[in-house]
């Protein structure tokens, strides 16, 4: 069955430290979204792309880069984590952009202290 | 600004119950409404999408509805069970680059 996976599914860092994490999907979808989830805010979305060697930003990307180098993988990384990056990270994938059905993976969960 | 609401924020029926979980939307001008679910810990699982031209969608015990004009959307769970229990978000296309997610709704259905 094609799947959305994310890794690590915890992580811990320190602040300063630059954290990428990692998101592979099998449904050879173009459009891949990285979203974080916090208490109050629903998810709000942080980069996406179209297709290999196409991103864009979202709604919160300052602190964050995606690069887009194959289909199945966009990693998401944190050039120097902040406190304030501690979240919960989705990524998702869809066939038809941000309007079409979007399937996610089960999340990363980032401590940054 | 466009915004997504869901209320209330958490929602705790007895088995059986039908519910309704509501979502409103601040801009009548939108592209289409999902409902997910999330269990906790997990990702989100689409259930159901509608587009701006549908009035609602059906999925076994589930039914979404669309009114655009008064900007609200309404996910019907008949016969409620234990493993409903989740939290529902809605999600609104306000373009083709602009989705917004609902901070949602935490359902606990007991025994």
């Amino acid at each position: 069955d094609a799947e959305i996976t994310q890794s690590p599914r915890h992580k811990i860092t320190e602040t300063g430290r630059q954290v990428t994490l990692a998101c592979h999907q099998t449904w050879n979808h173009n459009n891949m979204f990285w979203y974080r989830q916090d208490l109050g805010h629903g998810l709000r979305l942080i980069h996406y792309s179209y297709g290999v060697q196409d991103t864009n930003k979202g709604e919160v990307s300052d602190g964050y880069s995606v690069s887009r180098s194959n289909t199945e993988d966009l990693p998401l990384t944190l050039e120097s984590a902040a406190s304030s990056q501690t979240s919960v990270y989705f990524c998702a994938s869809s066939s038809t952009g941000s309007t079409g059905e979007l399937f996610f993976g089960e999340g990363s969960r980032l401590t940054v202290l | 600004k466009q915004e997504v609401t869901q209320i209330p924020a958490a929602l705790s029926v007895p088995e059986g119950e039908n519910l309704v979980l509501n979502c409103s939307f601040t801009d009548s001008a939108i592209y289409n409404l999902q409902w997910f679910r999330q269990d906790p810990g997990k990702g989100l699982t689409s259930l159901l999408l509608i587009q701006s031209s549908q009035r609602e969608q059906t999925s076994g015990r589930l039914n979404a509805s669309l009114d655009k004009s008064s900007g609200r959307s309404t996910l019907y769970i008949a016969a409620s069970q234990p493993g409903d229990s989740a939290t529902y978000l809605c999600a609104v296309s306000f373009g083709t680059d602009k989705l917004i997610f609902g901070t949602g709704t935490r359902l606990q259905v007991f025994p």
